[in-house]
C-alpha cells in the first residue's frame, strides 16, 4: 500500500507555463483533494473532489483546474504559472463515512513548486 | 467565520518537557478536530482527532480533548522527545477541513 503519491517531488517554471501536478491514491477512497502550504499560512484548500465524477472549488481555486481522471487519480493544472503559485503542493485522500464526523484526510508527501 | 488559531512557534523545549501547543476555533455547529504533525520534508500524518464535545483524542503520548465550552483543542504531553521535532497543525471541519498555521516545535536533547 503506497497510499498517496504525488509526482512531480519538485519543479521549477517560469512564468506563463503551464504544468499538471498528478496524485494517485491506492486506498480505494471516494474523496480528493488539493491543498497549498504558505508560510505562516498553513494549509489552504485549493480544489476537491467528493467523488468519481465531481469536482468543487476551495478556498483559493482561482489559477487552477483539476481533473478527477477515475477513482484514483485526481490531478491538478495550472495553464498560466505565476510568481504567486510557488508554493507547497498537498493531495489528500478520504473515505466516505456515513458519519462524515469519522472521515480522516490521508495526505501525500507534497509537491514543491517554484515559479520564477 | 471558520477559523483555527494556534499559538505561534517555534516551541523550544528539552528532552522530557512538557508540552503544551494551543489552538482554539471558531465554527458553527461542532466540527471534527483534528492535530496533524509533519516531519521535515513529509507530508502531513494524522496524530489525533476527537469527533463531539467532551472526547479526548491521545497517540504516541499525545492528548487533546474537545472543549466545546472554551472552543478549544490543546495538544498536550508529558514527555517529549527529540524525535517529536515537528510541525504541528491543528485543524476542524468536515471534508473541507480548515487548519491553524502550524506550530514548530523543536526538542533538544
Amino acid at each position: 500500500n503506497a497510499g498517496v503519491t504525488q509526482t512531480p517531488k519538485f519543479q521549477v517554471l517560469k512564468t506563463g507555463q503551464s504544468m499538471t501536478l498528478q496524485c494517485a491514491q491506492d486506498m480505494n477512497h471516494n474523496s480528493m483533494y488539493w491543498y497549498r502550504q504558505d508560510p505562516g499560512m498553513g494549509l489552504r484548500l485549493i480544489y476537491y473532489s467528493a467523488s468519481e465524477g465531481t469536482t468543487d472549488k476551495g478556498e483559493v481555486p482561482n489559477g487552477y483546474n483539476v481533473s478527477r481522471l477515475n477513482k484514483r487519480e485526481f490531478s491538478l493544472r495550472l495553464e498560466s504559472a505565476a510568481p504567486s503559485q510557488t508554493s507547497v503542493y498537498f493531495c489528500a485522500s478520504s473515505e466516505y463515512r456515513r458519519d462524515r464526523a469519522q472521515e480522516t484526510q490521508y495526505f501525500g508527501p507534497g509537491t514543491r513548486l517554484l515559479v520564477l | 467565520g471558520n477559523s483555527v488559531t494556534q499559538m505561534e512557534g517555534p516551541v523550544t523545549l528539552s528532552e522530557e518537557a512538557f508540552l503544551t501547543i494551543n489552538c482554539t476555533y471558531t465554527a458553527t455547529g461542532y466540527p471534527s478536530l483534528f492535530w496533524y504533525v509533519q516531519y521535515p520534508g513529509e507530508g502531513l500524518q494524522l496524530l489525533l482527532k476527537a469527533t463531539k464535545a467532551d472526547d479526548k483524542g491521545s497517540n504516541k503520548g499525545f492528548e487533546a480533548t474537545y472543549r466545546k465550552e472554551t472552543t478549544s483543542f490543546h495538544l498536550e504531553k508529558g514527555s517529549v522527545q527529540v524525535s517529536d521535532s515537528a510541525v504541528y497543525f491543528c485543524a476542524r471541519g468536515f471534508q473541507k477541513l480548515v487548519f491553524g498555521t502550524g506550530t514548530r516545535l523543536l526538542v533538544s536533547p
